[in-house]
């Protein structure tokens, strides 16, 4: 069956300093995957997808970015953290239409 | 483009009352609706989906939604409250063709009391 795993599950980072947040899928092959944000009272908002390696689009501007480096590995990155990047990250996969499943998130504060 | 509005940021109910969450959606081209449960510091976990046929879509934990064009809705509900139905619910909408990008609601948070 297929598993997604996220980490680290809780960060707190200075203002200003590097990040770093991996997604992994195990049990399938090519998928689609995803990182959303949920920030208090917003909702889910969609920043990265990827149909493949190399592979990203940026759906929301900001000082984040996204890479695939293989076919199961999603990372998030930001060379310099910033206030407004707290909040819980969401990774996901799909190989169906529409339905996501999700990692347990990696839950982020910018002190 | 597509959106999603879920009306109620916050529903409390009793123990063994009706659960009703609502979501309008809007769509140029036909949708396929979500509803995803979330329980605290976790991740998202799929309810059901409506993608074509019946209207009336049935999921997991006894939920129900049902699938209203000339309304734009697929409001969730379930007969029956249950204490462990206490957690966060999103709406999310997605088109029926190309790259699969859910478009998520704001989520509902459904208190229940004993």
């Amino acid at each position: 069956s297929q598993t997604i795993h996220q980490w680290p599950a809780t960060l707190v980072q200075p203002v200003g300093s590097p990040l770093s947040l991996e997604c992994t899928v195990e049990g399938t092959s090519n998928p689609n995957l995803y990182w959303y944000r949920q920030a208090a009272g917003r909702g889910l908002q969609l920043l990265f997808y990827s149909v493949g390696i190399g592979q990203i689009s940026s759906e929301v501007p900001q000082n984040l970015s996204a890479s695939r480096p293989q076919d199961r590995q999603f990372i998030l990155s930001s060379k310099k953290l910033l206030l407004s990047d707290s909040g819980f990250y969401l990774c996901a996969w799909t190989d169906a239409p529409g339905e996501l499943f999700f990692g347990e998130g990696s839950r982020l504060t910018v002190l | 483009a597509q959106s999603v509005t879920q009306l109620g940021s916050h529903v409390s109910v009793s123990e063994g009352a009706l659960v009703l969450l609502r979501c309008n959606y809007s769509s140029s081209v036909p949708p396929y609706l979500f509803w995803y449960v979330q329980y605290p510091n976790q991740g998202l976990q799929l309810l059901l989906k409506y993608t074509t046929g019946a209207t009336l879509v049935k999921g997991i934990n006894g939920f129900e939604a049902e699938f209203k064009k000339s309304e734009t809705s697929f409001h969730l509900t379930k007969p029956s409250a249950h204490m462990s139905d206490a957690a966060e619910y999103f709406c999310a909408v997605s088109e029926h063709t190309g790259f699969q990008k859910l478009v998520f609601g704001t989520g509902t948070r459904l208190l229940v009391s004993p």
